[in-house]
């Protein structure tokens, strides 16, 4: 059965900090596919990044980073320098295809302070 | 902008009583999922349409349920309502076939309140 693991249901950080996300999943298939999401206040979920279970090259966009390794299990999170338009809840999803049905973890609920 | 819009944005309904939520998706996005998300928890699958077909359904009892039309509009139906069904729901779409590579959009999501 698939399963995502948010472990961090709150983080608190002050402007310009670094913040790291966990995200833990577990999956019996061989192919899957990683996502976040940020979901604001207005309830839109906000798409980040999708990762396939293929393609373990570390990504970067600007501030934000994902660290995916097969190894542990694992696409972490990190808002470099964060800001306080960062603060959102942040969901890790895993499916078994692009667009199917996605299991999302519980989320982490970011507050950056000025 | 994401182009996948929900109404209404918020209802309140007493228990026993059904509702009908709606979802606009863009041009060309023939598949649509949506989504129950309760209060501090993650979103949950209900079910997937593709061209107006039923494509997979998650762990939801039957009294829900769902239509896709050939405009790219689908609703999501819940028959005899619980206090439990008080969520956000979110639709969700993306072009073509669900495998097919696409980024998926989701909507701002309607609020059900059951009292």
């Amino acid at each position: 059965a698939q399963k995502v693991t948010q472990a961090q249901t709150e983080i608190s950080v002050v402007e310009k900090e670094d913040v790291t996300l966990d995200c833990v999943y577990e999956t019996r298939d061989t192919t899957y596919y990683l996502f976040w999401y940020k979901q604001p206040p207005s309830g839109e979920l906000v798409f980040l990044i999708r990762r396939n279970s293929f393609d373990e090259q570390n990504e970067i966009s600007g501030r934000y980073s994902w660290n995916f390794q097969k190894s542990t299990s694992s696409f972490n999170f990190t808002i470099t320098a964060s800001q306080v338009v960062d603060s959102a809840v942040y969901f890790c999803a895993l499916s078994e295809s692009v667009g199917g049905d996605m299991r999302f973890g519980a989320g982490t609920r970011l507050t950056v302070k000025p | 902008e994401t182009g996948v819009t929900q109404s209404p944005t918020h209802l309140i309904k007493t228990r026993g009583q059904q509702v009908t939520l709606r979802c606009s998706s863009q041009s060309g996005h023939n598949t649509v999922s949506w989504y129950q998300q309760a209060l501090g928890q993650g979103p949950q699958f209900i079910f997937q349409y593709y061209r107006e077909e039923e494509n997979g359904r998650g762990n939801f009892p039957p009294r829900f349920s769902g239509l896709q039309f050939p405009n790219y509009s689908s609703e999501l139906n819940v028959n005899a309502l619980e206090l439990d069904d008080s969520a956000l729901y979110l639709c969700a779409s993306s072009l073509e076939r669900p495998d097919s590579g696409n980024t998926i959009y989701f909507g701002e999501g309607s609020w059900l309140t059951v009292v």
